[in-house]
């Protein structure tokens, strides 16, 4: 238990489906982001919140939408996905120690696109 | 663009064998993070290093971030299989009143008993 906690681990959606995966911490943390883990890939970050303001990675495409209702908790909403949006979905949230921001991530939600 | 380029990028060692990782960019970072990832996980942090030069050891781990700031390494002595995972390092970079970190492609190690 890292204190970042995401549902659902496992997940298998058709493309037509809507889904979301939510992720949820208590570590006091004030900024939040999803990334995405593709084998043969880095991390890619997908969206931070940040004192609930939103900054996006200007690639990602419109089906994944994310939400930040408070600093505690993250969405990230899926619809029509295609194939290659397969993949191990990451949530972390983050605290500043020493001038450097430390992430803390869940354990993924993995992401099945038939 | 800042790319981080780790190598090797596979790595199969016996129980006992040491081992260096390299994070590589053309860029300069205001401090640099190490990570494992095990399977069915997510990554923990292992280190933080901030000054250009700063050499930090967590017992049979060494990092060393470069002078320029700009690339690292993680010297495992004596690797154990307790090791093995993916190795990943990630250059932070200011961003606002915080950093944005980008990661390299990692590095799966395997040690064999």
């Amino acid at each position: 238990e890292t204190g970042v906690t995401q549902t659902p681990r496992h997940l298998v959606m058709g493309m037509t489906n809507k889904k979301s995966l939510k992720c949820e911490q208590h570590l006091g943390h004030n900024a939040m982001y999803w990334y995405k883990q593709s084998a043969k890939k880095p991390l890619e970050l997908m969206f931070v919140y940040s004192l609930e303001e939103r900054v996006e990675n200007n690639s990602v495409p419109s089906r994944f939408s994310p939400e930040c209702p408070n600093s505690s908790h993250l969405f990230l909403h899926l619809h029509t996905l295609q194939p290659e949006d397969s993949a191990l979905y990451l949530c972390a949230s983050s605290r500043e120690v020493a001038g450097a921001n430390v992430l803390t991530f869940g354990a993924g939600s993995r992401l099945t696109v038939l | 663009t800042q790319l981080l380029e780790q190598s090797p990028q596979f790595l199969s060692i016996q129980e006992g064998e040491n081992l260096t990782v390299y994070c590589n960019s053309s860029s300069v970072f205001s401090s640099l993070q190490w990570y494992r990832q095990e399977p069915g996980e997510g990554p923990v942090l292992l280190v933080t290093v901030v000054t250009g030069g700063e050499v930090k050891k967590l017992k049979r781990l060494t990092f060393q971030f470069g002078d320029a700031r700009k690339d690292s390494s993680l010297h495992i002595t004596a690797a154990q299989p307790g090791d093995t995972g993916l190795y990943l390092c990630a250059g932070a970079t200011r961003w606002g009143a915080g950093n944005m970190l980008t990661f390299g492609g990692g590095t799966r190690l395997m040690v064999k008993p």
